[in-house]
């Protein structure tokens, strides 16, 4: 059984630019949440994919949009980067409904 | 966003010692959860909690349900070295798989 795999583990943009992070869910799970976790903070939840539809959003700006694809594997989006974007991103998988997540390690994004 | 009041917010301690923990909120939650997380890592799951009053354990690790429905603690006992790192608890409304979670404790524990 393989688990939450991210890519890329760091990624460094400047200021007004776009990023594309990507995430494998867990095999067997079907729905996809992403989580923005800045320096010193707990996890704060951006949206969640399922059935390849955003299912639930967070207090987060529409430059963050998501994808999920038929294999579950999903892809986070944001447009015009701000410094205040950087953080570590965090992909979670789970089955329909369930609050047990499961994490992967993030992705680490710095924006200049 | 929201986000729970952990205490302590870090703490040291010594090997073997326990270690107290909890969480507050000022919302009530269907399912509390605890996770801890190593540098370069996510969180990894600890312990879920579905019933007010629940007390469950995993090893040497106690969590409560808080009866209000506003808290949790958590307890570890008899600390070992890879007992560090961050705690978080999180709270689940049941609503799209969306977990609030706290500030954080961090552990430190020396030798």
């Amino acid at each position: 059984e393989t688990g939450v795999t991210q890519s890329p583990t760091h990624l460094i943009k400047t200021r007004g630019q776009q990023v594309t992070l990507r995430c494998s869910s867990q095999s067997g799970h079907n729905t996809v949440s992403w989580y923005q976790q800045a320096l010193g903070q707990g996890p704060q939840f951006i949206f969640q994919y399922y059935r390849e539809e955003e299912n639930g959003r967070g207090n987060f700006p529409p430059r963050f949009s998501g994808l999920q694809f038929p294999n579950y594997s999903s892809e986070l989006n944001v447009n015009a980067l701000e410094l205040d974007d950087s953080a570590l991103y965090l992909c979670a998988s789970s089955w329909t409904g369930s609050e047990k997540l499961f994490f992967g390690s993030g992705t680490q994004l710095s924006v200049l | 966003g929201q986000q729970l009041n952990q205490s302590p917010q870090s703490m040291f301690i010594q090997e073997g010692e326990d270690v107290s923990m909890n969480c507050t909120s000022s919302s009530i939650f269907n399912t509390w959860l605890w996770y801890k997380q190593d540098p370069g890592e996510g969180p990894v799951l600890l312990i879920a909690l579905y019933k007010a009053g629940e007390l469950t354990s995993n090893g040497r690790l106690t969590a409560q349900f808080g009866i209000t429905r506003k808290d949790s603690f958590l307890n570890i006992s008899a600390s070992i070295p890879s007992d560090v790192g961050i705690y978080f608890c999180a709270g689940y409304t049941g609503t799209a798989s969306k977990l609030t979670f706290g500030t954080g404790t961090r552990l430190q524990v020396t030798l």
